[in-house]
């Protein structure tokens, strides 16, 4: 079975600062990939950024980078310069092995950007 | 690219009554489609997979015949919630994979359903 860790139900960050969530994972799969999906007030879930495990290097998209320590399971998303539509719910999710379609999310830590 | 739509995006109905859900990919085909529910400030939970032209797979605790899975083309699959009743109200979503990422999975907006 897979797992999917989020221990920070909420987080806060002031405008242009910069904010971690943490994520952690557990899988006996060799092949698998990691996400952090984007859920604002409006419920649509949007991409951030995925990251492929057998790739070393971490994913970056803008703003918003990823640090994948494969030992650890562990993968965690900084956002920088946050901004004030950076606020929503982050999920982390896993997909993995033959199934690899089928995503197992995290619990969801929801992100305040203060003004 | 790889937008998929849900239909309606808000739907009342009355308790014993069914409802159907459309989920539909608009610009490419989706081999596989995926059924979720979800309650306020709480996480997704898969519901249902389905593959085009096979039988739904469900996952553990979640009723085959209330919640009816329809995959009929590569580019449709269908959510009835039969005999509906206050606690089935829910945030509905749906996804679809087999885009040009094969393993991504790409979101509806959802649907929200009210069981009166």
């Amino acid at each position: 079975a897979q797992t999917v860790t989020q221990s920070q139900p909420e987080m806060s960050v002031q405008e242009a600062e910069t904010v971690t969530l943490s994520c952690t994972y557990d899988t006996s799969e060799s092949d698998y990939y990691l996400f952090w999906y984007k859920q604002p007030p409006s419920r649509q879930m949007i991409l951030v950024i995925r990251q492929e495990a057998y790739k070393q290097q971490n994913a970056t998209e803008n703003r918003f980078s990823v640090n994948f320590q494969k030992a650890a399971k562990s993968f965690s998303l900084k956002i920088s310069d946050s901004q004030l539509g950076d606020a929503a719910m982050y999920f982390c999710a896993l997909a993995g092995g033959t199934s690899y379609g089928k995503l197992t999310f995290g619990q969801g830590t929801i992100l305040t950007v203060h003004p | 690219g790889a937008v998929v739509s849900q239909h309606p995006s808000w739907v009342i109905c009355k308790s014993g009554t069914s409802v159907k859900i459309e989920c539909r990919s608009l610009d490419f085909q989706a081999t596989t489609m995926f059924w979720y529910r979800q309650f306020p400030k709480q996480s997704l939970m898969l519901m249902a997979t389905s593959n085009e032209g096979s039988k739904a797979t469900y996952e553990q605790g979640v009723e085959k015949d209330k919640f009816l899975i329809n995959h009929a083309s590569l580019t449709l699959s269908t959510l009835t919630v039969t005999s509906a009743h206050p606690e089935d109200s829910s945030f509905y979503i749906c996804s679809a994979a087999g885009g040009i990422v094969s393993y991504e999975q790409y979101f509806g907006p959802g649907t929200r359903l009210t069981v009166t």
